[in-house]
């Protein structure tokens, strides 16, 4: 069965104080690893996908990357605007659903 | 629509109710998913169409549950004789490609069961 494990479960930054987030997976076949947001009372938003180990992308602040066995999610210089709860997901085998984690709750303060 | 449209927002039932979900998906969309998400958990998979032909129903929780797209677009959840423990939110998803990997998500419906 696939699991994916986020970690932590919270995370309080202060506007401006780089961290990295962790998505740790154990799938048979990975096809593709997500990372979404989503803010309160919302659906997730869609950020990334990746696809192979070392691969990496980047939009504004975030950047994913990806090896055989976790995903990180690295915030550089957040802003209060990036709170929000990030969820990681995998797609394996010829499944076609994602499997999310539970997600780490981000808020970053003034 | 510009996005996926779910309604109502918030439902009540009493317990035993029967409740009927609906699901306006991105035009052109092919692939369709539901998903069940508590409160402090990530989203967890219900059943998931390919235009009108429900491919995977692995994840519905018990047969209270049942899902159409009969047309190919629109979808309904519907669940019968209500229990507390399916009160969550209940999250639609559209993606334009068959595989479905960049899913659209609706804002979802509260589900509460008194």
């Amino acid at each position: 069965e696939d699991q994916v494990t986020q970690s932590p479960e919270a995370l309080r930054l202060q506007e401006g104080e780089s961290s990295s987030l962790n998505c740790s997976y154990t799938v048979s076949g990975l096809r593709g690893l997500f990372w979404y947001r989503q803010d309160p009372g919302k659906g997730p938003e869609f950020l990334f996908t990746l696809y192979s180990a070392g691969e990496e992308k980047e939009k504004e602040r975030l950047k994913a990357t990806l090896t055989k066995k976790e995903s990180f999610l690295h915030i550089t210089a957040p802003k209060p605007e990036d709170s929000a709860t990030y969820l990681c997901a995998v797609q394996a085998g010829t499944a076609s659903k994602l499997t999310f984690g539970t997600g780490t709750r981000l808020q970053v303060t003034l | 629509g510009a996005g996926v449209s779910q309604s109502p927002r918030y439902k009540v039932a009493k317990r035993g109710q029967d409740v009927a979900l609906r699901c306006d998906p991105i035009s052109g969309h092919v692939s369709l998913f539901w998903y069940q998400q508590a409160l402090g958990q990530g989203p967890e998979f219900l059943t998931y169409f390919q235009n009108e032909a429900q491919l995977d129903k692995s994840g519905l929780p018990s047969d209270r549950f049942f899902a159409e797209r009969p047309e190919g677009s629109v979808s309904t959840l519907k669940i019968q004789r209500t229990q507390q423990e399916d009160s969550a939110v209940y999250l639609c998803a559209s993606s334009l490609e068959v595989v479905g990997e960049k899913l659209f998500f609706g804002s979802g419906t509260q589900l509460s069961v008194l």
